[in-house]
């Protein structure tokens, strides 16, 4: 079946570093979305990435969907330490469910 | 706006025990699906129906049943629990129309089998 990967598992930074969290699917996607959840929290909807090479950007958040529609990144510009969290990618497998990556846990150091 | 509601919050069970997690959602969204979360791990697809009368499984439906006979309830039952569906449950619901939209997911339970 279908198989969503994330790298890294873990990232801890210096608040002010950038970050980069990376997604692949084994198949291709119709659509990306990404979520953020917070320690304790519920999965809180990002963005969702629908054509092929796109690239988003939310504030200091930028996302791009690959152009094979396999992968995805987000990269947060300057974190801080409100951004600590788990972000998980999911891929829509065309209207039939989400697969959720196992999510990067984000770690911000003051 | 309510969005979408799951109760209990908690709950503690003994192995063999059956119960209930209720949700509920008032955005007349047609799907709507149950996860799994386990410590450190993602979201694991349960169960998911894309409109009423319509369900399907997803990753990990062993133990589990659902329906759905109205848009707005999809209860999770669990039928004789075990330690091994111990986790925290969320379910979620989405507009869709062949493309799966923005997921809203619930506060979640907490469930304990002992």
């Amino acid at each position: 079946g279908q198989q969503v990967m994330q790298i890294p598992q873990y990232q801890h930074v210096q608040e002010g570093e950038d970050f980069t969290t990376y997604c692949n699917s084994s198949t291709t996607l119709s659509n990306i979305q990404w979520y953020k959840q917070r320690p304790g929290g519920h999965p809180v909807f990002l963005i969702q990435l629908v054509k092929s090479g796109e690239v988003k950007k939310q504030k200091r958040l930028t996302f791009q969907f690959g152009e094979a529609k396999k992968n995805s990144s987000l990269h947060i510009t300057a974190t801080q330490t409100t951004d600590v969290g788990t972000y998980f990618c999911a891929g829509d497998n065309y209207g039939q469910n989400f697969v959720f990556g196992p999510g990067t846990r984000l770690s911000v150091l003051p | 706006n309510a969005g979408v509601t799951q109760t209990p919050k908690f709950q503690v069970l003994k192995t063999g025990q059956s119960m209930t997690l209720q949700c509920a959602q008032d955005m007349n969204h047609e799907y709507m699906s149950w996860y799994r979360q386990d410590p450190g791990m993602g979201l694991r697809l349960i169960h998911y129906s894309v409109g009423a009368g319509i369900t399907d499984q997803g990753e990990v439906p062993n133990g589990y049943n659902v329906s759905r006979s109205t848009t707005e309830d999809f209860p999770l039952r669990l039928l004789s629990a075990a330690p091994s569906q111990t986790s925290v449950y969320f379910c979620a619901s989405s507009y869709s129309q062949g493309v799966l939209y923005e997921q809203y997911f619930g506060p979640g339970t907490r469930l304990t089998v002992t």
